[in-house]
């Protein structure tokens, strides 16, 4: 079945650096990619819809200029988070939508980011 | 408001009996509603979609929009069966999905 893969599936970074994650569809395209953050023991808490070649969407709450996505391709999506900080702590998660047929959405497998 | 609700953080059945989660939505248009399942340290994956009426292994749900509800149903539990559920809704033609807080099914031998 088709698979969505996400990397790194754990970092560490310093505060105040910079971590880029990435979202790849490996065997069908995606026009539509999104980005969820989950707190431990929480429900997924959607961030962005990422669009190919156009802006992503953000959601009410989250500042895109500390969320950073670029969706370049029909397989990739990348979300950047800037100037990290330890309340930036979680589990990111994103998901695919296949282009063609019954419009499934696949899963990645999860992104935990730590910023000590 | 767009919601999603599920009440119940945490489900606990013996093996064999019938099991239901619950699941509450809010939409003010033609909702769209799905069930995702997540095992232990997988991924979340779909488990089954209201509009095609299936039902996965061995589990259905109805959209009953009287009630606003699309509970997610098996006659019998299997200890595999243990698992995150999470009900969502899309809520756009760009199928984003929210979601609700999800249930933990645990089913004991």
């Amino acid at each position: 079945g088709a698979v969505v893969s996400q990397h790194p599936s754990w970092v560490i970074c310093k505060s105040g650096t910079s971590v880029k994650i990435e979202c790849r569809s490996l065997d069908f395209q995606a026009t539509t990619m999104f980005w969820y953050r989950q707190f431990p023991k929480q429900s997924l808490m959607l961030m962005a819809t990422s669009n190919e070649g156009s802006k992503a969407t953000y959601e009410q709450g989250v500042e895109k200029d500390k969320f950073l996505i670029n969706h370049a391709s029909l397989t990739l999506s990348t979300l950047t988070v800037t100037s990290a900080h330890p309340e930036d702590s979680s589990f990111y998660i994103c998901s695919a939508r296949e282009d063609r047929g019954r419009n499934t959405i696949y899963f990645g497998e999860g992104s935990w980011l730590t910023v000590v | 408001a767009q919601r999603v609700t599920q009440p119940e953080k945490l489900l606990s059945v013996f093996k064999g009996a019938p099991v239901e989660l619950k699941c509450n939505y809010s939409y003010s248009g033609s909702p769209e509603l799905f069930w995702y399942v997540q095992y232990s340290r997988q991924r979340l994956q779909l488990l089954l979609r209201h509009i095609s009426r299936e039902s996965i292994k061995g589990f259905t749900a109805d959209l009953n929009k009287g009630e606003t509800s699309f509970h997610l149903k098996k006659p019998f539990a299997q200890e595999e069966d243990s698992a995150m559920y999470y009900c969502a809704l899309k809520v756009d033609s760009s199928y984003k999905l929210i979601f609700g807080s999800g249930t933990r099914l645990l089913v004991r031998p």
